[in-house]
Formats: C-alpha cells, sequence, structure tokens
C-alpha cells in the first residue's frame, strides 16, 4: 500500500507572497504525484502533476519538486492571490496499481 | 476532452434509507473506475475499485454489502450507499480512467447529507 503525510493541515500567508506544501511517502514505486485545488463545496480539481522520472516541474506560478531518494514531493505557489485560498490535497500512485493516495489536505488561506 | 459527468450532484436521505450515485464517462472508456469518500474534515478515502470484467476490490472498512457498486460498460458505473446512517455523510467522488497509469478524470462529486 501507501501512506502519505501532508503538511501543513493549515497555512497562512500573505497576499503576494509564497505558499509551500510538503508531502511525504512510503512506497518506492509510487511514480505519480498530482496535486489538487479544493474549493468550498466543490470536487477537487488537478492543478498540477509530476511524475518520477522529473525533479521539477512549473505551470505558471505553480512549482512541484519531487526528491524520489528522500521520499518528498512538494508544491509551492508564488506570488499568492485571494483567489488561491482552497484546499489542497496531495496524492501519491503507485506503479502498476490503480490507487491514488491523498493526504489530508492543506488549508490555505491567503491573507490581504 | 475526458470528462465524467457524476449526479446528483446533491442529495439528502432519510436515515436508514439508501441512495444511488452514477457517474458517465464521456469521450474516453472508463476501463477503471474508483469510488471515493471524502467525510467532514477528511481526506479521501478510497472505497472500491471496479475494473470492467474483473472483481470490484474492496478497501478495507468498505463492503460491497455497504456500498454496492455496478459497473456495467466502459461509459458508466454507479455506487449506492445502503442503510445510510450519519456517519455516511460526506462527499462521494468516482475517478475514472482508461488504461493503467493514466490520470483519473474525477466527477464533480455527489454530497450526501443524512438526516
Amino acid at each position: 500500500g501507501e501512506q502519505v503525510e501532508q503538511l501543513p493541515s493549515i497555512l497562512r500567508v500573505q497576499e503576494r507572497s509564497s505558499a509551500s506544501i510538503n508531502c511525504t511517502y512510503e512506497n518506492s514505486a509510487s511514480n505519480y504525484f498530482p496535486w489538487y485545488k479544493q474549493e468550498p463545496g466543490e470536487n477537487p480539481k488537478l492543478i498540477i502533476d509530476i511524475r518520477s522520472n522529473m525533479e521539477r516541474k512549473q505551470i505558471q506560478g505553480l512549482i512541484v519538486l519531487l526528491d524520489k531518494k528522500a521520499k518528498r514531493f512538494s508544491l509551492h505557489i508564488t506570488d499568492t492571490q485571494p483567489a488561491d485560498s482552497a484546499m489542497y490535497f496531495c496524492a501519491a500512485r503507485t506503479g502498476g496499481a490503480d490507487r491514488l493516495t491523498f493526504g489530508k489536505g492543506t488549508q490555505l488561506i491567503i491573507q490581504p | 476532452g475526458a470528462l465524467v459527468y457524476q449526479y446528483p450532484r446533491r442529495t439528502i436521505c432519510k436515515s436508514g434509507t439508501s441512495m444511488r450515485m452514477e457517474c458517465q464517462a464521456v469521450g474516453f472508456q472508463a476501463t477503471s473506475v474508483a469510488w471515493y469518500r471524502q467525510s467532514p474534515q477528511k481526506t479521501f478515502e478510497l472505497i472500491a475499485l471496479s475494473t470492467v470484467n474483473s472483481a470490484i476490490k474492496y478497501e478495507q472498512n468498505f463492503t460491497q454489502e455497504k456500498f454496492p457498486i455496478s459497473h456495467p460498460n466502459l461509459s458508466f458505473s454507479s455506487m449506492t450507499v445502503l442503510n445510510a446512517y450519519l456517519e455516511d455523510r460526506g462527499l462521494y467522488l468516482c475517478g475514472a480512467r482508461q488504461v493503467l497509469n493514466s490520470d483519473y478524470t474525477f466527477g464533480s462529486g455527489t454530497r450526501l447529507l443524512v438526516i
């Protein structure tokens, strides 16, 4: 199986500063790491992902880093805006398995 | 593109009754369908994985007797919450994909309230 730990559970940052969310996983066979954003009352939406053959990926203001040796991956949101306030979930999928294991989520609050 | 329609979006059922939710894949073949539940203030727990023409695999703490799933073809899956009680409330999400190791496409979720 797989276990995914996500920290912090709540993150407050000033508008226009950066926000970082960290996740760790246990199974070295995990090879796909998506990040989801969930607005209140809505389903989670994929915002960025990274596969195990990469160490870094950026889509506009979103950066994900993957350290396979440490079994750690992280999401960095640069120049945060109020619209970035939401729940964020990391997840890991183990190669050859159908399972996507989610972290417990981080509530990101962007303060003006 | 690949889309998954999930319905109903929200539903209320009386304690002890049952409710069914459905997912329709459009634009791709839903070979595998995963059903998740997000209980209030919690993360997404996998309930079961369904693959067409294979047995449905339920995770620990979830059973077919409580959450029967149907996956009759490559575009449709349904799950019923039988005898729903307060602890069953939450957001139920279906995710579908065509091939192993491809990304899941998630539906919009069914929010279940039990009264």
